[in-house]
């Protein structure tokens, strides 16, 4: 089993749209948790991070976070062409603190 | 400063060949990260430093591999005798704690292609 499992998708939504990003990790120890957002042939940027049990709201996006159940999820709303990319969850942790990140899921967002 | 940069940004070499990439973090950042991207999968982790020291190496990295960051400021990561299997995106990241804490910013990358 991957650390970070995440739906390749892609995953289509129309403009205007929510669209809903989910990942779960095996590892029940990691602490830290963060959505990139990577266009294609650019590097990963960082949308936000989450710790704590609940939701995280940054401006239209959403952080949701259930550690009982492993997953973690990132909701963007009223979504836009210009969020057409490929989302990274992942996990941060051990002695360095590096992260760890899943495969990835495509947005891709229909005007 | 403009962020994480990384030269070259495309390398094409030859089976067998030696390549050297080069980092520059942000200049107040004391931790640095690299990684590896292959396409359609996520970033991987290969190795990390705070400064100068070399505190974590992926099993990832054979011993084709070495980094350095002389001095804690920019670092190198050389691949010696390059196969097929080492063409992708080597990307590095900076920090001023570690990635799991704090944001850490991604260089545009060095694409790397052996023929």
């Amino acid at each position: 089993q991957k650390e970070v499992e995440q739906n390749s998708g892609p995953l289509s939504v129309p403009e205007g749209a929510i669209a809903s990003l989910n990942c779960t990790y095996s590892d029940r120890g990691s602490q830290s948790f963060f959505w990139y957002r990577q266009y294609s042939g650019k590097s990963p940027e960082l949308i936000m991070f989450i710790y704590s049990n609940g939701d995280k709201e940054d401006g239209r996006f959403t952080a949701q976070l259930n550690k009982a159940s492993q997953y973690v999820s990132l909701l963007i709303r009223d979504s836009q062409p210009s969020d057409s990319a490929t989302y990274l969850c992942a996990l941060g942790g051990g002695a360095t603190n590096k992260l760890i990140f899943g495969t990835g899921t495509l947005l891709a967002v229909q005007p | 400063d403009t962020g994480v940069s990384q030269d070259p940004r495309h390398k094409i070499t030859k089976r067998g060949q030696n390549v050297t990439f080069r980092c520059d973090p942000i200049s107040e950042h004391n931790r640095l990260y690299w990684y590896r991207q292959t396409l359609g999968q996520g970033p991987e982790f290969l190795t990390y430093f705070q400064n100068e020291a070399q505190l974590e190496k992926s099993r990832l990295l054979s011993d084709r591999f070495s980094a350095e960051r002389p001095k804690g400021s920019f670092s190198t990561l050389e691949i010696q005798r390059t196969e097929q299997g080492d063409s992708a995106m080597y990307l590095c990241a900076s920090s001023l704690q570690g990635m799991g804490n704090t944001e850490a910013f991604f260089g545009q990358g060095t694409r790397l292609t052996v023929v």
